[in-house]
């Protein structure tokens, strides 16, 4: 079975923080993902990574930016902290070996941002 | 631009009786429709999906419809059972499975 699991479940924060979301798949997953998950609004694609080092913006990259060093690992990052980005977060990870291969989701990120 | 829409944000079944869960999209491109489950405190699951080249895939209870004419597609739960209660959420992949998802629908069935 497909573990997903981001680091924190709840985290509070200061405006101004930089503040680190940590997420680690245990497939070895090409795809991996971040979304934000807010009330009415679905989950909005924040980035995605193809593969190693690489990564594209999805819908709502601004105040956010990321990394991937090693494959199992995506990490996102608020660079300075807004009380817009309190939400939940989700990582994702996805293979590539075989066409149109679902989504697997961690549990989730309840950021607030005070 | 919202490229996939779920336009009713809740819907109450009884329990033994069918749910129809609805999704309508804008872009022709997209070529896979998948639709997830997410239950309070969990991330979403997958739950089934369809190929653009078909007009219906089943899975047990779970039936998922696409008309690509009208740009369509429906999740039929039959029979619907109490822990069927969450949100369920339509997405269409466009390349690479970045997906682009629903607001989603908020699904009750009452015993």
């Amino acid at each position: 079975d497909v573990k997903v699991t981001q680091s924190s479940r709840y985290l509070v924060k200061r405006t101004g923080e930089k503040v680190f979301l940590e997420c680690v798949q245990d497939m070895d997953h090409e795809n991996m993902f971040w979304y934000r998950q807010d009330p009415g609004l679905g989950l909005r694609l924040i980035y995605f990574s193809y593969d190693v080092k690489m990564k594209e913006k999805g819908d709502i990259p601004e105040g956010y930016s990321v990394s991937r060093e090693k494959k199992e690992r995506f990490s996102l990052i608020l660079e300075s902290a807004s009380t817009n980005q309190t939400s939940m977060y989700l990582c994702a990870s996805r293979s590539t070996g075989v066409s149109n291969q679902p989504q697997h989701f961690g549990d989730g990120t309840r950021l607030s941002i005070l | 631009d919202q490229q996939v829409k779920q336009n009713s944000p809740s819907l109450s079944v009884q329990e033994g009786r069918i749910s129809i869960l609805n999704c309508d999209y804008t872009n022709s491109m997209f070529d896979y429709f998948l639709w997830y489950k997410k239950y309070p405190a969990e991330g979403p699951t997958f739950l089934i999906s369809i190929s653009s080249i078909k007009d219906k895939n089943e899975d047990g209870r779970f039936t998922v419809f696409l008309n690509k004419s009208a740009k369509h597609l429906s999740l039929h739960i039959v029979p619907s059972q109490p822990g069927d209660s969450a949100v369920y959420f339509c997405a269409a992949y466009l390349y690479a499975g970045k997906s682009t998802f629903g607001d989603g629908t908020t699904l009750t069935v009452k015993p």
